[in-house]
């Protein structure tokens, strides 16, 4: 298995513009989790999906913040617009379960300028 | 918000030296999980942790978890260059939801 793939790699975009990470979870993973890490807050639980449904999105800072599960290997999270603020590296991972660890993309890093 | 404090914030140590890094909550978990994470990377799972006072030996690092299940140590023997890294502990209250901790930021010199 290839294990989480996220893209893009680096994104660079102006405060006021759309921007959409996107995500590929591991197959047979039922849950799908949404992290933003930064040097001030750490690792931050954005949403999380179980079985495409998102269960806790708590940690979504505001309105601004979106995110999506059309099918069990794709998932995309949503700014819109951006701030300089929400510069950040955001993490997708992925889960069996319960208990089960989880299995991290490589991330996505995020500046708005 | 379950709050896991991690000490210290930073360690700088030469190769060949043992180090203890800790993880700690006033929260109970159901299980807890250390990851390290190099940089540009996402963290990679080293070990779960479910029973109160369990220890968990993987090669030179050996995990605790506290007999209350509130708290974890990690020990890292003879300290290598590979070992260098963010090294982050997660605990698990209720469901498959982990709470990060805020991480240990190990360098190991040559």
């Amino acid at each position: 298995d290839a294990g989480v793939i996220q893209s893009p790699r680096h994104e660079v975009t102006e405060m006021g513009q759309e921007v959409t990470l996107r995500c590929k979870p591991i197959s047979g993973h039922d849950y799908l989790f949404w992290y933003r890490q930064t040097m001030m807050r750490g690792l931050e639980l954005l949403i999380y999906f179980n079985n495409n449904v998102p269960i806790d999105d708590s940690g979504m800072p505001e309105d601004r913040f979106s995110a999506k599960m059309p099918n069990a290997s794709f998932s995309t999270l949503k700014i819109q617009p951006s701030e300089p603020r929400d510069s950040a590296v955001y993490f997708c991972a992925s889960s069996l379960g319960t208990g089960f660890g989880y299995t991290f993309g490589s991330g996505t890093r995020l500046t708005v300028v | 918000t379950q709050l896991l404090e991690q000490s210290p914030q930073f360690l700088s140590i030469q190769e060949g030296e043992n180090l203890t890094v800790y993880c700690n909550s006033s929260s109970v978990f159901s299980s807890l999980q250390w990851y390290r994470q190099e940089p540009g990377e996402g963290p990679v799972l080293l070990v779960t942790v479910v029973t109160g006072g369990e220890v968990k030996k993987l090669k030179r690092l050996t995990f605790q978890f506290g007999d209350a299940r509130k708290d974890s140590s990690l020990h890292i023997t003879a300290a290598q260059p590979g070992d260098t890294g963010l090294y982050l502990c997660a605990g698990a209250n209720t469901g498959n939801q982990f709470y990060f901790g805020t991480g240990t930021s190990l360098t190991v010199i040559p």
